[in-house]
């Protein structure tokens, strides 16, 4: 079954840095713009970023916007999500997708990140 | 920012029923192509969201056909024909037309 694997999260402090990834056994990722999406347990869903197929292009939400950095290699067929200076309301799980024309056809399981002293 | 406002945000159905969810953008979510970027997403307890329409009113690859959308102007509206056990969970609605993507609030369908 093809399907996404977010991996990375944990505890950290606040001010504290996590990158997470998001790999994709079975499934050529640079062919796709690449997403992430976020979700307070509990809560609704929130776009985060976005990557296009070679890595040079990004959007980021205004929340995250000088402290996370989207990023991918396609070498390894990975999708990254550096979070820096990271703090108590980052606290989510964090989902990758993969974008086929605006539409969010493949999910990964999620991966939680919690931020707390 | 586009915001998107579902209604409504709590929805008790009896199975075999039918159900509606509507959605509205603040502004037309038509792209120059012609395509409407509107998806809708159902959220099961437990699990991660997965596709149920995009572009407004195609159903995704393996979602049953008593699921169908629609679209006027900025409304969007998500059918489910006949409500079955296995369809509960939080609907969401998500514009694609521009960064950044936004969702609707949540839709929590529960069996009555």
């Amino acid at each position: 079954e093809v399907q996404l694997v977010e991996s990375g999260g944990g505890l950290v402090q606040p001010g504290e840095s996590l990158r997470l990834s998001c790999t994709a056994p079975g499934i050529t990722l640079s062919n796709y713009w690449m997403h992430w999406v976020r979700q307070v347990p509990g809560k609704g869903l929130v776009w985060v970023s976005r990557i296009n197929e070679d890595g040079r292009t990004t959007n980021h939400a205004d929340s995250v916007r000088g402290r996370f950095t989207i990023s991918r290699d396609n070498a390894k067929n990975t999708l990254y999500l550096q979070m820096n200076s990271l703090r108590a309301e980052d606290t989510a799980v964090y989902y990758c997708t993969r974008d086929i024309g605006g539409k969010f056809g493949l999910w990964g399981q999620g991966t939680l990140v919690t931020v707390s002293s | 920012d586009i915001v998107m406002t579902q209604s409504p945000l709590s929805l008790p159905v009896t199975p075999g029923e039918p159900a509606s969810i509507s959605c509205r953008s603040s502004q037309r979510l038509l792209h120059s192509n012609g395509q409407t970027f509107l998806d809708w997403y159902l959220q099961k307890p437990g699990q991660s969201p997965h596709l149920l329409i995009y572009l407004g009113s195609n159903r995704a690859s393996g979602v049953p056909d008593r699921f169908s959308g629609s679209e006027s102007g900025t409304d969007f509206t998500l059918k489910i024909s006949r409500v079955e056990a296995e369809d509960v969970g939080v609907y969401y609605c998500m514009q694609a037309l521009q960064t950044p993507y936004t969702f609707g609030q949540g839709t929590k369908l529960e069996i009555k």
